[in-house]
């Protein structure tokens, strides 16, 4: 069984770029849940997608955005970069979206925001 | 938002019983208590979860208090693996998704030799 995958694992980028972060979910998971977390903070959530449809989104502004595809991989886009941006970006699948089932985070894209 | 209460840290010493606490007095009939921890440099893991009952399974137990506004995480004997963030979590329908965790700043184990 693979477990949760994310690439790239840093990256660098400068204010006003666009970024896409990728994820690949645990085998069988049909639900992703994306977090950010700052440096000392706990991961705060972005956005969930299940079955290919957004299911709830965190307080990010809209240039924080996302896609599942049908094989239930994902991306994150961020657009206009700031600096505030800089953090690790942590992506989580699960089967289903309920609020029992466990998530399987990967090990986190840490974007730097020059 | 379902909110919990945590120390900032904890210390303990290796093969010792660890019991971590965690305070959420607004919490609603049909939250239910996660834990996840985050050791250095990997994304969070699960540890376990409750509703009502004392839960046990091969990382922890959690022990629930019987008006649900108190939980206790409890490493039985703590490894030098166990250093971590550990984090203590309300799950509750928010904003329309069912599957999305809301963390606080948890509290960071030192564990010592």
């Amino acid at each position: 069984e693979t477990g949760v995958t994310q690439s790239p694992t840093h990256l660098i980028k400068t204010r006003g770029q666009q970024v896409t972060l990728r994820c690949s979910s645990q085998s069988g998971h049909n639900t992703v849940s994306w977090y950010q977390q700052a440096l000392g903070q706990g991961p705060q959530f972005i956005f969930q997608y299940y079955r290919e449809e957004e299911n709830g989104r965190g307080n990010f502004p809209p240039r924080f955005s996302g896609l599942q595809f049908p094989n239930y991989s994902s991306e994150l886009n961020v657009n206009a970069l700031e600096l505030d941006d800089s953090a690790l970006y942590l992506c989580a699948s699960s089967l289903g979206g309920t609020i029992w089932n466990e998530q399987f985070f990967g090990p986190g894209t840490r974007l730097t925001v020059l | 938002d379902a909110k919990t209460t945590q120390p900032n840290s904890m210390e303990s010493n290796e093969e010792e019983p660890v019991h971590l606490p965690c305070n959420h007095s607004t919490i609603s009939g049909t939250d239910y208590i996660h834990w996840y921890r985050q050791l250095p440099s990997q994304g969070p893991e699960y540890v376990i979860h409750g509703l009502t009952s004392n839960v046990n399974n091969r990382m922890a137990s959690l022990a629930i208090a019987e008006d649900r506004k108190s939980s206790t995480l409890i490493l039985h004997r703590a490894t030098l693996r166990d250093a971590a963030v550990y984090y203590c979590i309300l799950r509750t329908n928010y904003g329309g998704s069912q599957g999305n965790l809301i963390f606080g700043k948890g509290t960071k184990l030192s564990v010592k030799p």
